[in-house]
Order: structure tokens, then C-alpha cells, then sequence
């Protein structure tokens, strides 16, 4: 069955950089979510998207935006890159109203 | 706010041996409650869920019941193996929010 993916898996980036993740989520599901994870640490939730509008907000700093277009995609834009975005980020997707996020195998960024 | 208290690892444990790691968790409503399971290198896969109170989830030999009265969903099998090495992560979800809210994740080795 088709997943979540996520390229690229890895990216290296220097500080002050900017970055762009993207994330396809499973056919037919219509919202998905972005989640940090640093090393040794729990995913942090940071957005998520319903029908191509923002639908749910967490810590996500201000560098950092995102969107979902017409085909469901979305990319995770990240500017002014520091030491400590360096993580693994996923996403995730969903059908709306079912209650359960299918991960994606992450990006791992490095900011040197 | 809401938070899932997981219990510290490593934990390590020989094949066929019993299996329990714990969660409670803090929520202002009646949240559903998941555990995701990491293998190294990949993203999060859902193992099982529980949506109300004395719910049980299962899968592959992995059980937990939804307790309301003690706020907790403690992880069992009854005879792991070598595979089941890997991070595992309590979460829960409020109604009416996107997020998934993690515990910190119980990294667990089984040795054969």
C-alpha cells in the first residue's frame, strides 16, 4: 500500500540557509501534519493542514512556514537556519475524520 | 495543558521475556490514546490504539487497555523477540485538536 513520502530524506544545510521539505501524503487523505524531532527527544508537533487550510498550530517558530496545495502535497519551508533545527521532521497524513496519522520515514536535517 | 508520561529506558530484555512499559497520561477531556513503535532508521508506525475508556488495542502480540480511572495505557506482550527491539512511543490526542501529543519514547533491546 502506498505511504507517506518525504524527500529528501536527508539534507545538509549551513547556518542562515533556508530549506524546503515536502511531504505526499497517502491518496485521498486531505489533511497532514509536520512534527520536529531532535536527537534522543519526542516529535513536537508543529502544524498540520485540512483541505489546503491551516487547521491546527503548535510550536513552530516564525523562520518557518507552511502550506498544502491543490494535490495535497506540502512543503515545509525553513528560513535562517540555526544549530538547533538540526532533527528529523515528519509528516504525516489522514483521511478527515478518521483518527489515526500515518508517518512518513522523516527528513533528516543537519545545519552546520 | 495536556502531557504523556512514559517510563524511562533502555530497557533490555532477553527473547520470550514479559514486556510492560508504562504510560499515564494528563488531559482535560477524553483524549484517544495510541502507541507508535520506531525502528531504527524509520519513521513512527502506528502499533495500536484506544479511543474510550477499558478500550483495549492489539497488535502483533502487543495488548494495552485504556484505563480512565488511572489515566494510563501500559504497553504488554507476553513473550518478545529479537524484532521488537526498537523505540516505542506512548501518545494521545485531544478531541477538537490535530496534534498528537508523545511521550518522551522507551527504547527497548531484546537480546536472543
Amino acid at each position: 500500500a502506498a505511504g507517506v513520502i518525504q524527500s529528501p530524506r536527508h539534507l545538509i544545510k549551513e547556518k542562515r540557509e533556508t530549506a524546503t521539505l515536502k511531504c505526499y501524503p497517502i491518496p485521498r487523505h486531505d489533511t497532514v501534519y509536520w512534527y520536529q524531532q531532535g536527537p534522543g527527544q519526542d516529535p513536537q508537533f508543529l502544524i498540520s493542514f485540512y483541505e489546503k487550510m491551516q487547521s491546527d498550530k503548535g510550536s513552530i517558530p516564525d523562520r518557518f512556514s507552511a502550506q498544502q496545495f491543490s494535490d495535497y502535497h506540502s512543503e515545509l519551508n525553513m528560513s535562517s537556519l540555526e544549530l538547533g533545527d538540526s532533527a528529523l521532521y515528519f509528516c504525516a497524513s489522514s483521511l478527515g475524520g478518521e483518527n489515526i496519522q500515518y508517518f512518513g520515514a522523516g527528513t533528516r536535517l543537519s545545519v552546520l | 495543558g495536556n502531557s504523556v508520561t512514559q517510563m524511562e529506558g533502555p530497557v533490555t530484555l532477553s527473547e520470550e521475556a514479559f514486556l510492560t512499559i508504562n504510560c499515564t497520561y494528563t488531559a482535560t477531556g477524553y483524549p484517544s490514546l495510541f502507541w507508535y513503535v520506531q525502528y531504527p532508521g524509520e519513521g513512527l508506525q502506528l502499533l495500536l490504539k484506544a479511543t474510550k475508556a477499558d478500550d483495549k488495542g492489539s497488535n502483533k502480540g502487543f495488548e494495552a487497555t485504556y484505563r480512565k480511572e488511572t489515566t494510563s495505557f501500559h504497553l504488554e506482550k507476553g513473550s518478545v523477540q529479537v524484532s521488537d527491539s526498537a523505540v516505542y512511543f506512548c501518545a494521545l490526542r485531544e478531541g477538537g485538536s490535530e496534534k498528537l501529543v508523545f511521550g518522551k519514547g522507551t527504547k527497548l533491546t531484546v537480546n536472543p
